[in-house]
This record gives C-alpha cells, sequence and structure tokens, in this order.
C-alpha cells in the first residue's frame, strides 16, 4: 500500500529559526504531490502542487522541493503566524484521490 | 471565485441517530471528495463523486455513504452514528477529469460531535 511519511511530527522553532519539514512517500509512478497548511479546527489551505523530481516551488517563507523519494518544505527566517500544521499528499497508484501524512506539527514562538 | 462551502459547520447528535453533511464544490469543479478527519488516524479518504457517479471508495463501513447533485453539489450521510465517527468531516473539489492529478481544494468542514 502506498505510503506517505512525515517527519518530525512536531517542531519548535525560534523566530527567524529556519528550518526543514520532510515527507517521504512509496508510491509507483507519481502523479504529482502536495503540500497543504492547516490552522486548527480549519480545512486544509493549498500551498504547492510538484510533479517532478528537481521541481521547486516558493510562496513568501516557503519552498517546496522535491526528489524521487521525498519532498522537503523549507521554512525561512519562520513568523509565528507561520505556526500551523503541515500535511503532504500524493496520489494513490489505487483509488484513492489523496493519501495523506500525518502532519507537521509547526510552532514558531517569538 | 467562491471557495468550497459545507453546512453546517457543528453539528452535535447522539449515538444511533443519522446525519446529512452538504458540501458546495467551486464553481466549475466536477470532482467532490470527503475525508475524515481525527486525531488519531489523520485524513482517511471516504469517497469521491464525478458527474454524479462514485468514482472511487475508502475503506469505510456502508453507514457512510453520499450523493452529487447534477449541479455538482455533494452530500454525505452517515447513519447508526457511533462514539467513532466524532470527526472533523471535509469536502474537497477539484476540476480532475479521469487519469489527470488536479489540486483539491478544500471546504471548512463540518465538526461532527457523537454523545
Amino acid at each position: 500500500e502506498d505510503q506517505v511519511t512525515q517527519s518530525p511530527e512536531a517542531l519548535r522553532l525560534q523566530e527567524g529559526e529556519s528550518s526543514s519539514l520532510n515527507c517521504s512517500y512509496t508510491v509507483s509512478g507519481l502523479r504529482g504531490l502536495f503540500w497543504y497548511r492547516q490552522d486548527p479546527g480549519k480545512g486544509p489551505e493549498f500551498l504547492f502542487t510538484l510533479y517532478s523530481a528537481g521541481e521547486e516551488k516558493e510562496k513568501e517563507r516557503l519552498k517546496a522541493t522535491l526528489t524521487k523519494k521525498e519532498s522537503f518544505l523549507h521554512i525561512t527566517a519562520p513568523k509565528p503566524e507561520d505556526s500551523a500544521t503541515y500535511l503532504c499528499a500524493v496520489p494513490n497508484s489505487g483509488n484513492t484521490p489523496l493519501v495523506f501524512g500525518k502532519g507537521t506539527r509547526l510552532s514558531v514562538i517569538a | 471565485k467562491a471557495g468550497v462551502t459545507q453546512t453546517p459547520r457543528y453539528l452535535i447528535k447522539t449515538r444511533g441517530q443519522q446525519v446529512t453533511l452538504s458540501c458546495s464544490p467551486i464553481s466549475g469543479h466536477r470532482s467532490v471528495s470527503w475525508y475524515q478527519q481525527t486525531p488519531g488516524q489523520g485524513l482517511q479518504f471516504l469517497f469521491e463523486y464525478f458527474s454524479e457517479t462514485q468514482r472511487n471508495k475508502g475503506n469505510f463501513p456502508g453507514r457512510f455513504s453520499g450523493r452529487q447533485f447534477s449541479n455538482s453539489r455533494s452530500e454525505m450521510n452517515v447513519s447508526t452514528l457511533e462514539l467513532g465517527d466524532s470527526a472533523l468531516y471535509l469536502c474537497a473539489s477539484s476540476s480532475q477529469l479521469a487519469g489527470l492529478t488536479d489540486t483539491q481544494y478544500f471546504g471548512p468542514g463540518t465538526r461532527l460531535t457523537v454523545l
């Protein structure tokens, strides 16, 4: 069965302290990798889609990269408002539109 | 463009009752997917509808069902509620065509509490 594993489960950063979140996946024939941000009690908010190894996308302090086995979400000089759970997902080679990782809960402390 | 809307936002039910949740997709999107999110299991896929037909189904019991209308709006129903059905139910829409993978956009969710 296709799997998506995110690490770490939780990450606590000081404001301005850059770091990276990891998403590793096992799926045959990757048809895209999706990053979402989710605030407590709300629906996931779309951030990025990556389709091929070597692809990079940026949005404000976030940059997503993709290799053949994993994706990284780099957070540069984070601010408290970046605190959220970050989810990655891939389309299953089977019958589900998206398989989600459990997420990384990011806390940025001022 | 208006986003995905879900109603109601909050529901409290008792065991044994049934519940219907509603989702209106982004205008022009024909695919609607439903997910259940719990702290222990994360986001789990329930089913997907495309042009009024269930195209995919996750590993949930038959108490969970859904449908899609000609205007792409979708409803999901849970019968004979159990305590374990307490969760955030999320609807996502996309313009996904068969064989392609397009971005799914999520609604705010319906928080269901079963007492």
